[in-house]
């Protein structure tokens, strides 16, 4: 089954300092990969998205990602964190289900604190 | 905002109770999925509804069941409440339309509400 592993619980970086969050995949063919962002008391905001094509695909609020087949990961970076950046972040996959629909399998997160 | 509501924000209920969770998809997505969110953890998949029938189920128990109407709002009940049930639950709408290419259009953005949480004491 696909799945996505985010090694890193926690992660606290200075404001203005660069980012990469990293994400790990498991499937066999190219998968559909996405970023989300939780802050508190939020719903889940769709930040980035890979489907094929583009190896480094650009996002909202100033982040990318780049899909690294040979590594399968799909890490998220941002050149220069904002304090407002601090939040929970999301890696997922897209599984098709046996009835034609689709489901989001998310890893467990990474919880991004911001010094200033 | 996505334009996905949820209702209530926030619920309290008592062990062995049973709670109505509703949704409100965007306007003009037919397709509405549930997922669980403990604390600390990554969403999980609950099920999937298009066109008022269910699309595709997780690893939760019969206990957990859903209802998708007409105007493709959405609820999701849970009865015999347990303690570990207690997370915030989040539907999910999309348009999902059928295509040529199965796999291309088989995936639409899901767009997430801002959940209810869910406490059992």
């Amino acid at each position: 089954a696909q799945s996505v592993t985010q090694p890193d619980i926690h992660i606290t970086v200075s404001e203005g300092a660069s980012l990469e969050l990293r994400c790990n995949y498991s499937y066999g063919a190219t998968p559909y990969l996405f970023w989300y962002v939780q802050s508190p008391g939020q719903g889940l905001q769709l930040l980035l998205k890979y489907f094929s094509g583009d190896t480094l695909v650009q996002g909202i609020k100033g982040f990318e990602a780049e899909f690294k087949r040979s590594q399968s990961s799909f890490n998220l970076r941002k050149p220069s964190v904002h304090w407002s950046d601090a939040a929970e972040y999301f890696c997922a996959v897209v599984t098709i289900l046996t009835g034609g629909g689709n489901k989001l399998t998310f890893g467990t997160g990474t919880q991004l604190k911001v010094e200033l | 905002e996505t334009g996905v509501t949820q209702s209530p924000t926030h619920l309290i209920k008592t062990r062995g109770q049973q709670v109505t969770l509703r949704c409100s998809s965007q306007s003009g997505h037919n397709t509405v999925s549930w997922y669980q969110q403990a604390l600390g953890q990554g969403p999980q998949f609950i099920f999937q509804y298009y066109r008022e029938e269910e699309n595709g189920r997780g690893n939760f128990p019969p206990r957990f069941s859903g209802l998708q109407f007409p105007n493709y709002s959405s609820e999701l009940n849970v009865n015999a409440l347990e303690l570990d049930d207690s997370a915030l639950y989040l539907c999910a709408s999309s348009l999902e339309v059928s295509g040529d290419d199965p796999w291309i259009s088989s995936y639409n953005e899901q767009f997430f509400g801002p959940g209810t949480r869910l406490t059992v004491l």
